[in-house]
């Protein structure tokens, strides 16, 4: 079974400048999740998909940072303008059902702000 | 505000001792919680999952254990190998939502 893929691994860009993280979930799984972890902290939740909708958004900084996931399955994760403190590694996972009680992870894309 | 404290933040053993970490938690309506191994460059990978019925579960050489009425759980792992270096987090989720709140982490190193 392949499992949570993401691109790119690796992300390096000026501040101010926009960027945008993929994600395809294991197949299957309707829930999908974005973390973020920022060095030496465990990861955040940003937004939590149910399928296509959205179930928890509360901490997605939504003036800079938005996620969509057309059709249900891949997602995509977009940061515009990025700031310094955006420097993080984005997780993604999956989950088949609606507790999330196993959430399968993705190896994550380190972005560097400059 | 949900709380996670993870102590140690790092810690370094020579191969073969038994060593304990710690996770506690400031609220005690937990639906389960877990304990995840992160590898440098690699996502999280969940090791063992104990419900809020349950006191502790175990798994090959790792014993996790749950006290929700202190709000700690430890994680056990008997005779340490340099393959167990990683960093260990641990995470909750309330009851009836999804979201996990993990703590920060304790970073291993066994020295061979």
């Amino acid at each position: 079974e392949a499992g949570v893929a993401q691109s790119p691994r690796y992300k390096i860009i000026e501040k101010r400048q926009s960027v945008a993280f993929w994600c395809n979930p294991i197949s299957g799984h309707a829930t999908l999740y974005w973390y973020q972890q920022i060095l030496g902290q465990g990861p955040k939740l940003l937004i939590q998909f149910q399928n296509n909708g959205v179930v928890d958004d509360s901490q997605l900084p939504k003036d800079r940072f938005s996620a969509e996931r057309l059709k249900g399955v891949d997602s995509t994760l977009k940061i515009q303008p990025a700031k310094l403190e955006d420097s993080a590694v984005y997780l993604c996972a999956s989950s088949v059902g609606t507790t999330g009680r196993e959430q399968f992870f993705g190896p994550g894309t380190r972005l560097t702000v400059l | 505000k949900q709380e996670v404290t993870q102590i140690p933040a790092a810690l370094s053993v020579p191969e073969g001792e038994n060593l304990v970490l710690n996770c506690s938690f400031t609220d005690s309506a937990i639906y389960n919680l877990q304990w995840f191994r992160q590898d440098p460059g690699k996502g999280l990978t969940s090791l063992l999952l104990i419900q809020s019925s349950q006191r502790e579960q175990t798994s090959g050489r790792l014993n996790a254990s749950l006290d929700k009425s202190s709000g700690r759980s430890t994680l056990y792992i008997a005779a340490s190998q340099p393959g167990d270096s990683a960093t260990y987090l641990c995470a909750f989720q309330k009851y009836n939502f999804n979201k996990f709140y993990f703590g920060s982490g304790t970073k291993l190193n066994v020295k061979p």
